[in-house]
């Protein structure tokens, strides 16, 4: 079964640091490129990072660049987001998504599938 | 940037009923590039159907998506108990950003 497991949400607080996982299985972990999104409860989706399948390419939304660090096991087959300096605003629901695509003719369909579960973080005093 | 604005933010449907939900962009997109999930209380979003209008793997066939351009529609025929969740549409061309709009809820009446 293709999985995603997460672990490491919490409490912290404001300026700390957290550390979330995300265990793949059941897939050839080291050929998909990974993301991270949150979402505040109740609220929509906001994407948060990107790496590519060798760990070697990353991309962040601008209100974590600086602050946050994706990188990748792929001998564990693990996935993580290293969060420092958090704010208030980083509270939220944490999903790790492995990206699908499909392309023919040189144009890509791209979606996420399957999500971790999720991992709350909360940034509070 | 894109912009996905999904409409209306709430249907209040009973089951057996059609499910009509519009995901719209600020600019012209690329069909391919656009995803619907439906996501449940508690539990991670899932993929119904990708590049506008193919479902996944094991979505029934009541749901559907069509649109082109700015302005895409997620069809839910008959619904069922089980459909009533929340849905949210997907930008991702392969470079960032990634956006989703506000999402859509759709609820027993």
């Amino acid at each position: 079964e293709v999985q995603l497991v997460q672990s490491g949400g919490g409490l912290v607080q404001p300026g700390g640091s957290l550390r979330l996982s995300c265990a793949a299985s059941g897939f050839t972990f080291n050929t998909y490129w990974m993301h991270w999104v949150r979402q505040v409860p109740g609220k929509g989706l906001v994407w948060v990072s990107q790496i590519n399948s060798g760990g070697t390419y990353t991309n962040y939304a601008d209100s974590v660049k600086g602050r946050f660090t994706i990188s990748r096991d792929n001998a564990m087959n693990t996935l993580y987001l290293q969060m420092d300096s958090l704010r208030a605003e980083d509270t939220g629901v944490y999903y790790c998504a492995r990206l699908l695509r499909h392309c023919t003719d040189g144009d890509c369909q791209k979606w996420f599938d399957p999500w971790g579960q999720g991992a709350l973080v909360t940034v509070s005093s | 940037e894109i912009v996905l604005t999904q409409s209306p933010g709430t249907l209040s449907l009973s089951p057996g009923e059609r499910a009509t939900l519009s995901c719209r962009a600020n600019q012209t997109i690329n069909s391919l590039f656009l995803t619907w999930y439906q996501q449940k209380p508690g539990q991670a979003p899932r993929v119904l159907i990708y590049g506008a209008s193919t479902r996944a793997t094991a979505i029934p066939d009541r749901f559907s998506g069509s649109g082109s351009g700015t302005d895409f529609t997620l069809t839910i025929n008959r619904l069922e108990p089980e459909d009533f969740a929340v849905y949210h549409c997907q930008h991702y061309a392969g470079s960032p950003p990634v956006t989703f709009g506000g999402g859509t809820k759709v609820e027993i009446k």
